[in-house]
């Protein structure tokens, strides 16, 4: 079965510092990966998803995420983190099913950031 | 384009009384929706699977008579917790897919708290 881990239950990092959020992923097949954002009591919005090709991916808000096979990851990076950036950030496989492709979610980074 | 809009954004009820969460797609229709559930500071856990015009596909350890899921239409898709407990307490999300390239949009979340 397919599962995503996210080491990092809580990140803090001050503004105008790089980041990277880890994910590793145990899938048998090509995966499908994405990195969601979450805001308090609010649903999740794709940053960026990886199906095939290139494995540096560029997404919104500036955020890119790099997939690497041999390390079974894909951490997401950006360069310069703003305070709005704070929020819950899952990692997620999707896997198709025949009927449906669904997504296995990691358990989320909650990342701070300080001025 | 792709607005899912979920309702109610939160709701308390009594114990023992039932709940319908409403999820719709806005501008598009979708085949598929998916409906989670996340306890605080934790992952999403798919619950079901909708496809419209046929029986929801329920995760594992999931209560179907408890979790009632009906998608009769190609925007619209309701949950209904039956006969709610304190322990059904939780921030519920659906996603709406358009298509089956990932195409998930998600809702804003409906926080259940049962009294």
């Amino acid at each position: 079965a397919q599962s995503v881990t996210q080491p990092d239950i809580h990140i803090t990092v001050s503004e105008g510092a790089s980041l990277e959020l880890r994910c590793n992923y145990s899938y048998g097949a090509t995966p499908y990966l994405f990195w969601y954002v979450q805001s308090p009591g609010q649903g999740l919005q794709l940053l960026l998803k990886y199906f095939s090709g290139d494995t540096l991916v560029q997404g919104i808000k500036g955020f890119e995420a790099e997939f690497k096979r041999s390390q079974s990851s894909f951490n997401l990076r950006k360069p310069s983190v703003h305070w709005s950036d704070a929020a819950e950030y899952f990692c997620a496989v999707g896997v198709e099913t025949g009927t449906a492709s669904k997504l296995t979610f990691g358990t989320g980074t909650r990342l701070q950031v300080t001025l | 384009g792709a607005v899912v809009s979920q309702h109610p954004s939160w709701v308390i009820c009594k114990s023992g009384t039932s709940v319908k969460i409403e999820c719709r797609s806005l501008d598009f229709q979708a085949t598929t929706m998916f409906w989670y559930r996340q306890f605080p500071k934790q992952s999403l856990m798919l619950m079901a699977t909708s496809n419209e015009g046929s029986k929801a596909t329920y995760e594992q350890g999931v209560e179907k008579d408890k979790f009632l899921i009906n998608h009769a239409s190609l925007t619209l898709s309701t949950l209904t917790v039956t006969s709610a407990h304190p322990e059904d307490s939780s921030f519920y999300i659906c996603s709406a897919s358009r298509d089956s390239l990932y195409g998930y949009t998600f809702g804003s979340g409906t926080r259940l708290t049962v009294v």
